[in-house]
């Protein structure tokens, strides 16, 4: 079975610290792609990072990094010096090789404290 | 260059109604993938339209029912609402969804069935 799971409902992080968000994943594909997506209140999904699974290197794109590990079927999106505007739900989804949709977690809610 | 657009923003039907909502892709892009958002859950893959033509669809029934036109844009029609369609609707748009391609999302239609 293909699955996203994200264990931690919710996360409240101090302003300026590091958040790790979880999420592990399970396909039989060799080849499948893992994304992050931001989700606002307003609902609109904003795209994060994204990691291949034959890439070599860890994503990166500005604050957000993607500790890939694939032996353990990990993809969590760190988040370095956090902002209040960091609050919203964060979704994992997994694009494999076979399949043209994106299979999404149950999501993570954030909330920065000041 | 206008990102992915859904309309309507809301709507509020009863049930045994029937509906259609409407997307227009973001410029240059081919596919669309319609995903529906419970409250408090990872967004569902719908289906998705290339070449005006359904690709793959997920475990939905057939009163969802969907088109794409020659310009791209597409519809999500559903018949016969049930209280439990209540949800969010997002429309996704890509260049030939495969592995990789991120896909980009407009800003749902929030659709209220009672």
């Amino acid at each position: 079975a293909q699955k996203i799971t994200q264990t931690q409902p919710g996360m409240f992080v101090q302003e300026k610290e590091a958040v790790t968000l979880d999420c592990t994943y399970d396909t039989s594909d060799p080849s499948y792609g893992l994304f992050w997506y931001k989700q606002p209140s307003s609902g609109e999904m904003i795209f994060l990072i994204y990691q291949g699974s034959y890439d070599q290197q860890n994503a990166t794109e500005g604050r957000y990094s993607l500790n890939f590990q694939k032996a353990r079927k990990s993809a969590n999106l760190v988040i370095s010096a956090s902002q209040l505007g960091d609050s919203a739900m964060y979704f994992c989804a997994m694009s494999p090789d076979s399949n043209y949709q994106l299979i999404w977690g149950a999501g993570t809610k954030l909330i920065i404290k000041p | 260059d206008a990102g992915v657009t859904q309309s309507p923003t809301h709507l509020i039907k009863t049930r045994g109604q029937q509906v259609t909502l409407r997307c227009s892709p973001k410029s240059g892009h081919d596919t669309v993938s319609w995903y529906q958002q419970a409250l408090g859950q990872g967004p569902q893959f719908i289906f998705q339209y290339y070449e005006e033509e359904e690709r793959q669809r997920g475990n939905f029934p057939d009163r969802f029912s969907g088109h794409q036109f020659p310009n791209y844009s597409s519809e999500l029609n559903v018949n016969a609402l049930l209280l439990g369609d209540s949800a969010l609707y997002l429309c996704a748009s890509s260049l030939l969804a495969g592995l990789g391609d991120e896909q980009f999302f407009g800003p749902g239609t929030r659709l209220t069935v009672l």
